[in-house]
């Protein structure tokens, strides 16, 4: 079974500081990674997916992840955030094709709040 | 284009009853999710379904059903409503099996 594990339930930081969002995943298959957001009362938004070839990911609104196998993480990351990046983060992970799996069966991790102060 | 459609948006029950909420895909996805999320289990997945046909299917118990018709909408069901279903309820769509999610603005479902 799959399972993914988001280190931080919250994290602040100030505006324009960097931040870095971290995930965990644990699986005996191949998966497929993702990130999504979600603003309050709303539903959920794709920032970046990992599916195969190069770890290093780049989504919108200036967010990067990269893949470390080794480490079975895919932590997020921006150089400077703003405001308006204050939301929830969630990383998932799906079992890839190759075994079965799909892109619509996703394991979600708890979220992680992240809260950009001025 | 429109984007993922949820009816209604929000729902009160009471214990024992049951409920069907509704999704719209995007036009011409065929492919349709469902999450539950709440504050204390986080987002977990209910069903999968492709082209009218049950895919997956998550640890939930049997109250929870769901269906898809010829047009992709589609619809879940739970009966006997317990208090512990208060959550909300997301729908997501796709073209197909190994394409990008997305997803609607969920139906809050209170029960009480």
């Amino acid at each position: 079974a799959q399972s993914v594990t988001q280190l931080d339930s919250q994290v602040p930081v100030f505006e324009e500081a960097p931040v870095e969002l971290r995930c965990n995943y644990s699986s005996s298959v191949s998966v497929y990674l993702f990130w999504y957001v979600q603003y309050p009362n709303q539903g959920l938004q794709l920032l970046l997916k990992y599916l195969s070839g190069s770890t290093l990911v780049k989504g919108i609104n200036g967010f990067e992840a990269e893949f470390n196998k080794s480490q079975t993480s895919f932590h997020l990351r921006k150089p400077s955030v703003h405001i308006s990046d204050t939301a929830e983060y969630f990383c998932a992970v799906s079992v890839s094709m190759n075994y079965g799996g799909s892109q619509g069966n996703l394991i979600f991790g708890k979220g992680t709040k992240l809260s950009v102060k001025p | 284009k429109a984007g993922v459609t949820q009816t209604p948006r929000y729902l009160i029950k009471t214990r024992g009853q049951q409920v069907t909420l509704s999704c719209s895909p995007i036009s011409g996805h065929r492919s349709v999710s469902w999450y539950q999320q709440t504050p204390g289990q986080g987002l977990q997945f209910l069903f999968e379904y492709f082209s009218e046909t049950q895919r997956n299917k998550g640890n939930f118990p049997g109250r929870f059903s769901g269906r898809q018709f010829s047009n992709s909408r589609s619809e879940m069901n739970v009966s006997t409503l317990e208090l512990g279903d208060s959550a909300l309820y997301l729908c997501a769509s796709s073209l197909g099996l190994d394409n990008e999610q997305f997803f609607g603005p969920g139906t809050r479902l209170t029960v009480l």
